[in-house]
């Protein structure tokens, strides 16, 4: 059963269209992650955040916003979708203990045309 | 950034055999993760080790975090089917937010 849940799935959309990506946890954690995930490459982390009002940026420059107005919701944001931002990207929360796993959703794939 | 050198990068096995994953790095990690990834999925925990020289079993699966905790291994004993997959480890430093390694895809042909 999840209790991180990511919207949409899938998205095909053209070039210069605003897009949010939706993530949602159910578990009360303090920490929400994005990450980028490419075949063959690691998982780049873009955006992270502490908990409610706290976002900050990862290692993977990146043309997306983030916010956390509420501890549950972490949506992403690309203000205008270029062929470069086509990946799998994934959401995870954890518990603010460090050194607590990561609970991941399932990830949305996105394509830009 | 922490770099994570996971090697092989694929493995094609037997059912029956076993394998060994390696997860390295120049850097000291507070803690170490491994991960199973399957297709449409997101990562899923398998792991967790913290100390040095510190060896964990699940079940066919032996973790061992190496003594200066920069390195970590992962041996599956008689693979089966169902651990096909993406292995993955994170370590985590001083920030407590894993870094990712590029992951070994691992399949097993029964």
């Amino acid at each position: 059963e999840a209790d991180i849940y990511q919207t949409p799935r899938y998205l095909v959309i053209g070039t210069g269209k605003k897009i949010t990506l939706e993530c949602s946890q159910t578990m009360g954690h303090d920490k929400m992650y994005w990450y980028q995930q490419d075949p063959g490459m690691e998982l780049h982390l873009i955006h992270y955040s502490y908990g409610v009002n706290s976002t900050e940026k990862g290692d993977l420059s990146s043309e997306s916003t983030v916010s956390r107005i509420r501890t549950e919701h972490f949506p992403l944001t690309l203000e205008s979708a270029r062929p470069s931002h086509t990946s799998q990207y994934l959401c995870a929360s954890s518990r603010g203990a460090r050194n607590s796993p990561l609970h991941f959703g399932n990830g949305t794939r996105l394509t830009v045309t | 950034t922490q770099l994570l050198e996971q090697s092989p990068q694929f493995l094609s096995i037997q059912e029956g055999e076993n394998l060994t994953v390696y997860c390295n790095s120049s850097s000291v990690f507070s803690s170490l993760q491994w991960y199973r990834q399957e297709p449409g999925e997101g990562p899923v925990l398998l792991v967790t080790v913290v100390t040095g020289g510190e060896v964990k079993k699940l079940k066919r699966l032996t973790f061992q975090f190496g003594d200066a905790r920069k390195d970590s291994s992962l041996h599956i004993t008689a693979a089966q089917p169902g651990d096909t997959g993406l292995y993955l480890c994170a370590g985590s430093g001083g920030s407590y937010i894993p870094t990712f390694g590029r992951g070994t895809s691992l399949i097993v042909h029964p």
